[in-house]
């Protein structure tokens, strides 16, 4: 089955303590992207990556570090969470030459 | 900086009713104009997508309305069944391939019977 899957689905955590959400797509997209989806403010992309070693901000980048070491794969390091970080986070991806993304299910951060 | 605005927020639409979602855009570059569907729990899925070669595209009850003059575009359902209460949201992009995707703020619908 084509999926993109996140884990944990669910967080809580810490100020400071560094966190890693995972994404993987078996569908041999070239494209990854992490997006945060907050009440009033709809969808934001923080990061994206063309393809394997290649990555670039989107709107909301800050406090966010991701790498992309293979296709499959594009994790979401939180090195110092913050509150203001609380969020449901989707990762997704599609292939070079289409539009349509596809979302992992969600994963919901919550720091204190 | 808003690129795509969408309204309503939220909307309560009567069982068979229409329910129609707006969204403007501002970067004339934008060439891809998709319509994701999200239920509570899950991730957004694509519902239906337009280009600006053609001004309506339409998938059974679900019809993108595109107004390429006045940078707007719209989603309309006919017959809202209480199925169709998820939030949706409008979004645009530029080019194939890397270019980023910029999403409205999402309206949620509810479908009372």
């Amino acid at each position: 089955e084509a999926q993109v899957t996140q884990n944990p689905r669910y967080l809580i955590t810490v100020t400071g303590k560094k966190l890693t959400v995972t994404c993987s797509q078996n569908m041999n997209h070239e494209y990854m992207s992490w997006y945060r989806q907050d009440p009033g403010l709809g969808l934001r992309q923080i990061y994206y990556s063309m393809n394997v070693e290649v990555t670039d901000k989107g709107d909301v980048p800050e406090g966010y570090k991701v790498s992309r070491k293979e296709k499959r794969n594009f994790p979401l390091i939180l090195e110092s969470p913050s509150p203001n970080q609380t969020s449901l986070y989707f990762c997704a991806s599609r292939p070079f030459n289409d539009g349509e993304l596809f979302f992992g299910e969600g994963s919901r951060l919550t720091v204190l | 900086q808003q690129q795509v605005k969408q309204s309503p927020q939220s909307l309560i639409v009567q069982k068979g009713g229409i329910s129609i979602i707006n969204c403007a855009y501002e970067n004339t570059a934008f060439d891809y104009f998709p319509w994701y569907q999200q239920f509570p729990g899950k991730g957004p899925a694509l519902l239906i997508a337009i280009r600006p070669d053609v001004s309506e595209k339409k998938e059974g009850r679900f019809t993108i309305s595109f107004n390429k003059s006045a940078k707007q575009f719209s989603l309309h359902i006919m017959d809202s069944q209480p199925g169709d209460s998820a939030t949706y949201f409008c979004a645009a992009s530029r080019g194939g391939g890397y270019q980023k995707v910029t999403f409205g703020i999402g309206t949620k619908l509810q479908v009372i019977p």
